[in-house]
């Protein structure tokens, strides 16, 4: 079976600062990995996503993540943020083998972004 | 292309009725899965739906419950609620489901008095 653990659940920053949110998973075998971002009261919408290839992964609103399969982590960054940042984040991941696999999020990482 | 549309957006309910949620998906997307958003618990996975069958369920007891019609679009049935039951109840459709990204609608919101 596969967890994602978010290492924090609420994350304050300030406009225009550099933000990271953090994301470990487990699994016993290979996975694709996924951010996706809740603002409220909508749905979730894909940021990014780790099929393969290029560890470094460039996504919507100029977020970032990278994935480093030694330490199973797939962090997600910004090198600036805006007030329209705030939001709930997700991290998602799901086997690889194809077929009838379900995604398994982490409990979500709340982003303010203050001015 | 329109998005994951998924209807009534609100619902009141009172313990014991039962409800019934739709979801159309995105046109051409075969594949509809339903999550369940709660601030305790997060995204669980409800179940999945492909070319109208059930091809994956989460750990949710029988009380929930799902169908795809011919055109993809998919209810999920809740009976004899609970308070617990009080969530967003979320629908994701995507081309073939397993892997590949998945497309959120903007949920159904339940309140069970």
């Amino acid at each position: 079976a596969q967890s994602v653990t978010q290492l924090d659940s609420q994350v304050p920053v300030f406009e225009e600062a550099p933000v990271e949110l953090r994301c470990n998973y487990s699994s016993s075998v290979s996975v694709y990995l996924f951010w996706y971002v809740q603002y409220p009261n909508q749905g979730l919408q894909l940021l990014l996503k780790y099929l393969s290839g290029s560890t470094l992964v460039k996504g919507i609103n100029g977020f970032e993540a990278e994935f480093n399969k030694s330490q199973t982590s797939f962090h997600l960054r910004k090198p600036s943020v805006h007030i329209s940042d705030t939001a709930e984040y997700f991290c998602a991941v799901i086997p690889n083998r194809g077929g009838s696999e379900k995604l398994v999020f982490g409990k979500g990482t709340k982003l303010t972004v203050n001015p | 292309k329109a998005g994951v549309t998924q209807t009534p957006r609100y619902l009141i309910k009172t313990r014991g009725q039962q409800v019934t949620l739709s979801c159309s998906p995105i046109s051409g997307h075969r594949s509809v899965s339903w999550y369940q958003q709660t601030p305790g618990q997060g995204l669980q996975f409800l179940f999945e739906y492909f070319s109208e069958t059930q091809r994956n369920k989460g750990n949710f007891p029988g009380r929930f419950s799902g169908r795809q019609f011919s055109n993809s679009r998919s209810e999920m049935n809740v009976s004899t609620l609970e308070l617990g039951d009080s969530a967003l109840y979320l629908c994701a459709s995507s081309f073939l489901g397993g892997n590949q990204p998945q497309h959120f609608g903007d949920g159904t919101r339940l309140s069970i008095l």
